[in-house]
């Protein structure tokens, strides 16, 4: 039990276009999902959290208006690069967590994203 | 406020010898201790959990971490290492406020 995934795995994409991350929990209703950034060989940095029905939280230095977080139900979480760039290129990571699961996230395994 | 510390960006080990990856934190909470492994281009595998049960934590492939409050570690360890086990270690703290804190990572590199 508790899996989440993600689609695409990975994806290329033209400098100025958008890219639509999905994230879902797919065995249990994720109330929070959080959306983490991983350069290479560094760790993964906290970007955003969201629950579901509700504005997504921003840590700080992350543009909301850049990465647009929409948690629209208890299973799916999207994360949207809008006019992406080179330096947007990364590995992004969502997890998801539910009260049921005491303080525990379940990790999906990352989107790839190269931004040419 | 809370912090991870991962004392070494790098161990290196022999195969069939122990292996040691040492974690510190600092929580204002309760905290809810990780250890995560992540191979190349994977995404995270959790390796075990401390969630305020039993201090000794066994977790899977023979991977096991004790929690100390008084050091406020929560070291890995492994009594044999396999070539299998190389890859990126996380030690991560969760709190019920909802935030998560990961270390920057240990390299665990396994020699033949």
């Amino acid at each position: 039990g508790a899996v989440v995934s993600q689609h695409p795995s990975r994806v290329i994409c033209k400098s100025g276009t958008s890219v639509k991350i999905e994230c879902r929990s797919l065995d249990f209703q994720a109330t929070t999902m959080f959306w983490y950034r991983q350069f290479p060989k560094k760790s993964l940095m906290l970007m955003a959290t969201s629950n579901e029905g509700s504005k997504a939280t921003y840590e700080q230095g992350v543009e909301k208006d850049k990465f647009l977080i929409n948690h629209a139900s208890l299973t799916l979480s999207t994360l949207t690069v809008t006019s992406a760039h080179p330096e947007d290129s990364s590995f992004y990571i969502c997890s998801a967590s539910a009260s049921r699961f005491y303080n525990e996230q379940f990790f999906g395994p990352g989107t790839r994203l190269t931004v040419l | 406020a809370q912090s991870v510390t991962q004392l070494d960006s790098h161990v290196s080990v022999s195969e069939g010898t122990p292996v040691l990856l040492r974690c510190n934190y600092s929580s204002s909470y309760s905290p809810s201790l990780f250890w995560y492994v992540q191979h190349p281009n994977k995404g995270l595998q959790l390796l075990l959990k401390y969630t305020s049960a039993a201090t000794l934590v066994k977790g899977i492939n023979g991977f096991e971490a004790e929690f100390k409050k008084s050091e406020t570690s929560f070291h890995l360890t492994k009594p044999s290492a396999h070539m299998s086990d190389a890859a990126e270690y996380f030690c991560v703290v969760f709190t019920n406020a909802g935030k998560s804190t990961f270390g920057d990572g240990t390299t665990l590199t396994v020699k033949p």
